[in-house]
């Protein structure tokens, strides 16, 4: 079936520092999307991207769509404490839309 | 303006127990979607429908059966819960023409002993 792998399962990072992300999968996926997930609450949608190669930003969030179609980055800039929480990449099964597969995702924790 | 409303936020039954986990949304959007999750594993689809009247089965359906209401609602049922169904379960919904851009419910936590 479709995969898609996030690694690792947590990261440590302090206040300030910038944190990278990636996921990547060894199938093709059309659209690329990353969630985040605070305790406590369902995830929610931080940036799609739907063209290989595309670069999107959100405040301090950049996400890339690799250029295989393979793989995906979450970039986070000056991390702050509410950055907390778990980061799912996601894409659509093949030939249904409407069908989202996710990674496992991986814990961000910040350090003041 | 609720988005999607999960109910209930958490329940405990015994092994055996049946059960039915309520989802309802006003956000117009024609999909729904039943998900759970358990550490390290992700957000896994248990069952999905695409529009009012039609539901599929995900990578998960075993021990599940779900029904679309009409376009609002969409409820995952537990017909004889079991230990390996303990977890968080999130309903989502998505919009036609808007891939992958879901909305989530904030869960129900439910634990089977």
């Amino acid at each position: 079936g479709q995969q898609l792998n996030q690694s690792p399962q947590s990261m440590f990072i302090q206040e300030g520092e910038d944190v990278s992300m990636n996921c990547t999968s060894s199938s093709i996926f059309n659209t690329w999307l990353w969630y985040k997930q605070e305790p406590g609450e369902g995830p929610v949608l931080l940036i799609a991207l739907y063209k290989a190669g595309e670069l999107t930003s959100n405040g301090r969030l950049t996400a890339q769509f690799g250029i295989t179609r393979k793989d995906s980055f979450l970039n986070i800039s000056a991390s702050i404490p509410s950055d907390v929480g778990i980061y799912f990449c996601a894409g659509p099964y093949t030939g249904a839309n409407s069908k989202l597969t996710f990674g496992k995702g991986i814990t961000l924790s910040v350090r003041p | 303006n609720a988005g999607v409303t999960q109910t209930p936020k958490f329940q405990v039954l015994k092994t055996g127990q049946s059960m039915t986990l309520q989802c309802a949304q006003d956000m117009n959007h024609n999909s729904m979607y039943w998900y759970r999750q358990d550490p390290g594993m992700g957000l896994r689809l248990i069952y999905y429908s695409a529009s009012e009247g039609t539901t599929d089965k995900g990578e998960v359906p075993n021990g599940y059966n779900v029904s679309r209401l009409n376009k609002r609602e969409f409820s995952l049922r537990l017909e004889s819960a079991a230990p390996s169904q303990t977890s968080v379960y999130f309903c989502a919904t998505g919009g036609f023409g808007v891939s992958g851009k879901l909305f989530f419910g904030s869960g129900t936590q439910l634990s089977v002993l």
